[in-house]
């Protein structure tokens, strides 16, 4: 039973480029979310699913975009990067809200 | 505007001797409310999480109080053992409406325990 699994674990982009940071999970949970933890801001949500074929946006949605075609994986693209991207994102996932989310290990992602 | 706030950014404590963490929410729409913890370089885990329809919450040498009219809730440590240093997130959500399935965290207190 892996959990979530993040890839990839490090990435340096330049800006303007574009990449799709991979999430799954194994667990069969209906809810996934992204977060982005920056230093003095805690976890911020940026976008999250509640079953496959449904995301919305969270907190913090500009320049990120989601979908969820199966019920496993919720990949998070970034459009075109930017310095402000620059931070650490966790992926997280839930059988139901009532539950804690169990997250992923992060990607650590600088944009130069 | 930030709906949920941990004013403490720093704990230190002894070892053995109780660790006190504190969390304050705006959003009255809240109902469930979640502590997690996080080590470096690795995903927050969950700890312990209460209802809104109670006030104290036990898991072992955790406790989460609950004050629904201050808007304020808290995580008690005892014993507190060194292997509890850590960042902890208070985290809350709405179970209705456009909030459903959405966690709002804190900016998190690094507790430090020391032998």
């Amino acid at each position: 039973n892996a959990g979530v699994t993040q890839t990839p674990k490090f990435q340096v982009l330049k800006t303007g480029q574009s990449m799709t940071l991979q999430c799954a999970q194994d667990m069969n949970h209906e809810y996934m979310s992204w977060y982005r933890q920056d230093p003095g801001m805690g976890l911020r949500l940026i976008h999250y699913s509640v079953g496959a074929g449904i995301t919305d946006q969270g907190e913090v949605p500009n320049g990120y975009n989601v979908s969820r075609s199966t019920t496993e994986d919720f990949p998070l693209r970034l459009l075109s990067a930017a310095p402000s991207q620059t931070s650490v994102y966790f992926c997280a996932s839930t059988p139901d809200s009532s539950y804690g989310y169990t997250f992923g290990s992060g990607t650590r992602l600088t944009v130069v | 505007d930030q709906q949920v706030k941990q004013n403490s950014p720093s704990l230190s404590v002894q070892e053995g001797r109780i660790s006190i963490l504190n969390c304050d929410y705006t959003n009255s729409m809240f109902d469930y409310f979640l502590w997690y913890k996080k080590y470096p370089a690795e995903g927050p885990t969950f700890l312990i999480s209460i209802s809104s329809i109670k006030d104290k919450n036990e898991d072992g040498r955790f406790t989460v109080f609950l004050n629904k009219s201050a808007k304020h809730l808290s995580l008690h440590i005892v014993p507190s053992q060194p292997g509890d240093s850590a960042v902890y997130f208070c985290a809350a959500s709405a179970k209705g409406g456009t909030s459903y399935g959405k966690l709002t965290f804190g900016q998190g207190t690094i507790l430090t325990v020391h032998p």
